[in-house]
């Protein structure tokens, strides 16, 4: 989507290793999400932050921590990566939390 | 917390249908979007629809929130409107949409 870029697309790797997944915009939004989505469960969001340095958790935030350390940035770490976290994360942006979101396009995770 | 069903979880439509999928939440709620999922993972923006009716040519959404559900009609469907359709729901007080689990659309030519 115009205006937001997830980084990477895909990537593959072991169980305990650590993952960075990155959300990048250039709207200047005060809100950013991320979410997975796997088979069965809908999106889930897993954290989410409210401006910079500013940022809770949410339904699913066990095994993912993350930073936001200036406006357009908004980073999603998995410490030690398990089989379970195999998933398609998705980035969501918004400048007032009541109204729309705008998605990025996914990052697709395979834990092997 | 809040509950967002949707139903049906899938729909097979023959080209050029009319279809209505609906979204039951169990609570209260400030905002509540559609998107579209293609078959290629994007997630589309549809309706931002608190309350009211909406209507983007094909497509149109009533939200009824007195009576805590939203509808969203497809009239007139085409192969490209296949994907998954979710809505989205936030509470009053919270920064974060909670989504239903989605209305899986298939249209056949």
């Amino acid at each position: 989507d115009a205006g937001i870029t997830q980084s990477p697309r895909h990537k593959v790797t072991e169980t305990g290793t650590p993952v960075t997944l990155r959300c990048h915009q250039t709207e200047n939004h005060r809100y950013m999400y991320w979410y997975r989505q796997d088979p069965g469960h809908g999106l889930r969001l897993i954290h989410y932050s409210y401006g910079v340095k500013d940022t809770d958790k949410g339904e699913v935030s066990d095994g993912y921590s993350v930073s936001r350390s200036k406006t357009e940035d908004f980073l999603l770490t998995l410490e030690s990566a398990t089989s379970s976290q195999t998933s398609v994360y998705f980035c969501a942006i918004t400048s007032d939390r009541t109204r729309g979101y705008t998605f990025g396009s996914g990052t697709r995770l395979t834990v092997v | 917390g809040i509950q967002v069903e949707q139903s049906p979880p899938d729909l097979i439509l023959q080209e050029g249908a009319n279809s209505t999928l609906r979204c039951n939440f169990s609570d209260s709620v400030n905002n509540l979007q559609w998107f579209h999922q293609n078959p290629w993972g994007q997630l589309i923006n549809l309706f931002y629809i608190p309350s009211g009716t909406k209507q983007n040519g094909r497509l149109s959404a009533t939200t009824v929130a007195t009576e805590r559900y939203s509808l969203l009609y497809i009239s007139s469907s085409q192969t490209t409107d296949s994907g998954v359709y979710f809505c989205a729901v936030i509470t009053s007080g919270t920064y974060k949409y909670i989504f239903g689990t989605g209305t899986r659309l298939k249209v056949l030519a």
